[in-house]
């Protein structure tokens, strides 16, 4: 069945950087757009990015453009989010997510990881 | 920018219809989704393209859309329904877009 688990969630520093990492098992992972989306606590779902099959193409919600990463390893089966400059306002549960891309919904998540931007 | 909006919160009676609604400009054309959140838990997709529900959803879930307006629909509802719902749509086919979440409450 399909697995994503997350990991790489901790305390950081306002200005910090983080990276987040996601295990996927269970598809063909190599076949599909894969996504991050946050969480900030008591709040609703903020889709953060996706990257395509292949890593051509990249897409960034305004809020973290410039200041985050998206990246794949095929090879690995695994998803990355690096975060840079990292604000209190990006406190939040990170998931991953299967596609999402072009009116495919995210159609998996992971359990989530926790990213606390706090001094 | 794009924007989805949901009631806060809805109330139901076990055994009773649930509706959720989730409001955007054009909606109807952009292709709806819904997910079910439980406290403590990652979402879950419940129906995607307006009206299609993915294995291992019950049937009593489905969704429809008309105009401006695309409603979620739980019949029979059950205590184990009680969740946060958020509806999710793409501005463009890049931009994604999650509605502000309605919390259901079973009563």
């Amino acid at each position: 069945q399909v697995q994503l688990v997350e990991s790489g969630g901790g305390l950081v520093k306002p200005g910090g950087s983080l990276r987040l990492s996601c295990a996927a098992s269970g598809f063909t992972f190599s076949h599909y757009y894969m996504s991050w989306v946050r969480q900030a606590p008591g709040k609703g779902l903020e889709w953060v990015s996706y990257i395509s099959s292949s890593s051509s193409a990249i897409y960034y919600a305004d809020s973290v453009k410039g200041r985050f990463t998206i990246s794949r390893d095929n090879a690995k089966n695994s998803l990355y989010l690096q975060m840079n400059s990292l604000r209190a306002e990006d406190t939040a549960v990170y998931y991953c997510a299967r596609d999402g891309f072009n009116y495919s919904p995210f159609d998996y998540w992971g359990q989530g990881t926790l990213v606390t931007v706090s001094s | 920018s794009y924007e989805l909006t949901q009631p806060p919160s809805v109330s139901v009676s076990p055994g009773q219809t649930a509706t959720i609604t989730c409001s955007g400009d054009r909606l109807g054309h952009k292709y709806a989704c819904w997910y079910q959140q439980k406290p403590g838990q990652s979402p879950v997709l419940v129906i995607y393209q307006h009206t299609k529900r993915p294995s291992g959803i019950p049937e009593r879930f489905s969704g429809s859309n008309s105009g401006n307006t695309a409603t979620l629909t739980i019949s029979g509802t059950q205590a184990m329904d009680e969740a946060d719902y958020y509806c999710q749509a793409w501005d463009s086919t890049t931009d994604v877009v999650f509605g502000g979440g309605t919390k259901l409450t079973v009563l």
